[in-house]
């Protein structure tokens, strides 16, 4: 099984501000990569697929970077709705035979 | 627009039985996989596993074989989880996602809270 890990568990962030996320993957992943953003009480949101494109009505301010076991998702300018916890996904078998989520970082308010 | 409906919080004794029901509208159910996550209180996600929503055959995670089983009725566009001998580790949300080639794509199910206490 692949296994996912986020850094850092929290991240505190002023609004304004770039926040920039990561995620490593035990081993290759290639660009099989999703990003979400989850807010209290709330279903996750896809953000990002395939390691750096935007899902539809995603804003610019968010992007993804990496390939293989290093991947990067940045918020240029943190926004207030923009606090929330983000999951990273590996997809690398498909059919899904086994996907894996990381443990999510949470971004929080400075 | 595409909506995943789920059915509502459930509240279950240990040893029951809980089905939870995931409808879809806006787009054809059948041209979409449909994967099923756990969160945990206060935890992060984890993959349940999928079905195919063509051929209806399920594929299980690692710690969700034996108990628990992906159903579908595609007259209805409804696909379904039912957990069996429940414990009070099942007591989660648990999310209806249809996937694209991989990602789980939004809108995701507004998720089912199953509550397993004695």
């Amino acid at each position: 099984e692949i296994v996912m890990t986020q850094s850092p568990a929290t991240l505190s962030v002023s609004p304004g501000e770039r926040a920039t996320l990561s995620c490593r993957a035990s081993q290759s992943v290639s660009s099989n990569l999703a990003w979400y953003q989850q807010k209290p009480g709330q279903a996750p949101r896809l953000l990002i697929y395939g390691a750096s494109t935007r899902a539809t009505g995603i804003p610019a301010r968010f992007s993804g970077s990496g390939s293989g076991t290093e991947f990067t998702l940045t918020i240029s300018s943190l926004q207030s709705e923009d606090f929330a916890v983000y999951y990273c996904q590996q997809y690398n078998n498909w059919p899904p035979v086994g996907f894996t989520f990381g443990p999510g970082t949470k971004v929080d308010i400075k | 627009q595409v909506q995943l409906v789920q059915s509502g919080s459930e509240l279950k004794k240990p040893g029951a039985s809980v089905k939870v029901s995931c409808k879809a509208s806006g787009y054809t159910f059948t041209s979409y996989a449909m994967n099923w996550v756990r969160q945990a209180p206060g935890q992060g996600l984890e993959w349940m596993g999928w079905i195919n929503t063509n051929t209806g055959n399920p594929t299980y995670a690692q710690g969700f074989t034996g108990r628990f089983v992906f159903s579908l009725d595609t007259s209805v566009s409804t696909a379904y989880l039912q957990i069996s001998s429940l414990k009070a580790e099942d007591t989660a949300v648990y999310y209806c996602a249809r996937e694209g080639f991989g990602e789980l794509r939004s809108p995701w199910g507004q998720g089912t809270l199953v509550t397993v206490s004695s």
